[in-house]
């Protein structure tokens, strides 16, 4: 399989515990994108990377929220201090191009229970 | 927030019918994608659009980008069992973030009993 992977798949956790979310982008992107999704919405974005650097955050992007791309391949995403409100999917995607505004493909997600 | 008016918000579908769905705003987009997902799994795209007036089909499906660039459409022709799911319009704000694809709220196409 050669999309976009993300790991785990499930997580529950209790409130104030850390969580970390791993992404693995198509090999030969460079872009790589991080999105939540709450029931009944759409996709919201969070952050996004270009190679290491990490170009964007969102609003949505708390200080307990922290992504990384150390080597430009896979990223991960932790969230600190969980709280019931963090609960959602969490949506990883990828594209290739460097003018900005290319097609995104979605990994399977990462659905998060926070209780 | 949500820039992107997505309707119907749900429909039931009967095999063998079309369906038509459509996605505006009031502002102008630079690109406009098509997303299905399915319960518990990542959108999985079905058209780019890259152009204003621009015409793709992908099989059954057929999506526009409309000459104001401030909507787009989806039709999906002779529909069968597993075009169940929640489709959602996606673009790139004219002027906007490289990064940030603003989604709409999704149509739920379910099965009519």
């Amino acid at each position: 399989d050669t999309g976009v992977s993300q790991d785990p798949r499930h997580k529950i956790t209790k409130r104030g515990q850390n969580v970390t979310f791993r992404c693995d982008p198509i090999s030969e992107h460079n872009r790589l994108y991080w999105y939540r999704q709450t029931l009944g919405q759409g996709p919201e974005f969070l952050t996004y990377f270009q190679n290491e650097a990490q170009l964007e955050k969102s609003r949505l992007l708390s200080d307990r929220f922290s992504a990384e791309r150390p080597k430009g391949s896979f990223s991960t995403l932790e969230i600190q201090r969980t709280e019931q409100g963090d609960s959602a999917m969490y949506l990883c995607a990828s594209s290739l191009g460097a003018c900005g505004q290319e097609t995104q493909y979605f990994g399977p997600g990462t659905r998060l229970l926070v209780l | 927030g949500q820039q992107l008016n997505q309707s119907p918000q749900s429909m039931f579908i009967q095999e063998g019918e079309d369906v038509s769905m459509n996605c505006t705003s009031s502002s102008i987009f630079n690109t406009w994608l098509w997303y299905k997902q399915d319960p518990g799994e990542g959108p999985v795209l079905l058209i780019a659009l890259y152009k204003a007036g621009e015409l793709t089909s992908n099989g059954r499906l057929t999506a526009q980008f409309g000459i104001t660039r401030k909507d787009s459409f989806l039709n999906i022709s002779a529909s069968i069992p597993s075009d169940v799911g929640i489709y959602f319009c996606a673009g790139h704000l004219y002027g906007g973030s490289q990064g940030n694809l603003i989604f709409g709220k999704g149509t739920k196409l379910s099965v009519k009993p």
